[in-house]
């Protein structure tokens, strides 16, 4: 069965230091990857994907995510991270079978001043 | 920037009540969704339509929900006698048909549902 994981439940970082959240998939075809932010009683904003070609995707706010193929991981990163970035984070895959959008239980991310 | 539109953004009601929420997408996207979302959790996938045509529904939804979108444009969701249990933010999110399913899917702010 299809699914995704965020390992972890929250992250903790310093302002102005290099942030991870962490997501890894299972899934039988090809995986189209995204990343998510949610602010409080807010909705889903989109961050970046990977569909295909350079495994290290650009996203906006200066996010980044690395896919890697044989660790099944799609890691979203910053080098330095802002107050402004806490937020719920959320790891989704896109099968190419079916029009669903499978995804991850999310990651709190609070940046400490 | 015109975004993904829903109302009302929330909504309390007592249950055994029938609620209807609203949608309006993007206006060239073709591809509409509903999810629910509970508090610390993703969003699970309620149904999906392409144009006018519902073309999937989770098997979470049961016969309470119904969804149209019956121009293609906008989105109602229905619930009939509601229970406790339906307490959640419904969130609305469309997208482009691209090729396979590479369309990120833009989202509204959802509407928060609390039966009492």
């Amino acid at each position: 069965a299809q699914s995704v994981a965020q390992p972890e439940d929250q992250v903790n970082v310093a302002e102005g230091n290099p942030l991870t959240v962490k997501c890894t998939y299972s899934v039988s075809g090809n995986p189209y990857l995204f990343w998510y932010v949610q602010y409080p009683n807010r909705g889903l904003q989109f961050l970046l994907k990977y569909i295909t070609g350079d495994n290290l995707v650009k996203g906006s706010y200066g996010f980044e995510a690395e896919f890697n193929k044989s660790q099944t991981s799609f890691h979203l990163k910053k080098p330095s991270a802002l107050v402004s970035d806490s937020a719920l984070y959320f790891c989704a895959v896109y099968m190419d079978s079916n029009y669903q959008l499978i995804w991850g239980a999310g990651t709190k991310l609070i940046i400490k001043p | 920037d015109t975004g993904v539109s829903q109302d009302p953004r929330h909504k309390i009601t007592k249950r055994g009540q029938n609620v209807t929420f609203r949608c309006d997408p993007i206006s060239e996207h073709n591809r509409l969704y509903w999810y629910r979302q509970t508090l610390g959790q993703g969003p699970e996938f309620l149904t999906y339509f392409q144009n006018e045509a519902q073309l999937e529904k989770s098997r979470l939804l049961s016969d309470r929900f119904s969804a149209e979108r019956p121009k293609g444009s906008f989105s109602t969701l229905e619930i009939q006698r509601t229970e406790q249990g339906d307490s959640a933010m419904y969130l609305c999110a469309s997208s482009l048909t691209g090729t396979g399913n590479n369309q990120p899917q833009h989202f509204g702010d959802g509407t928060r549902l609390s039966i009492l």
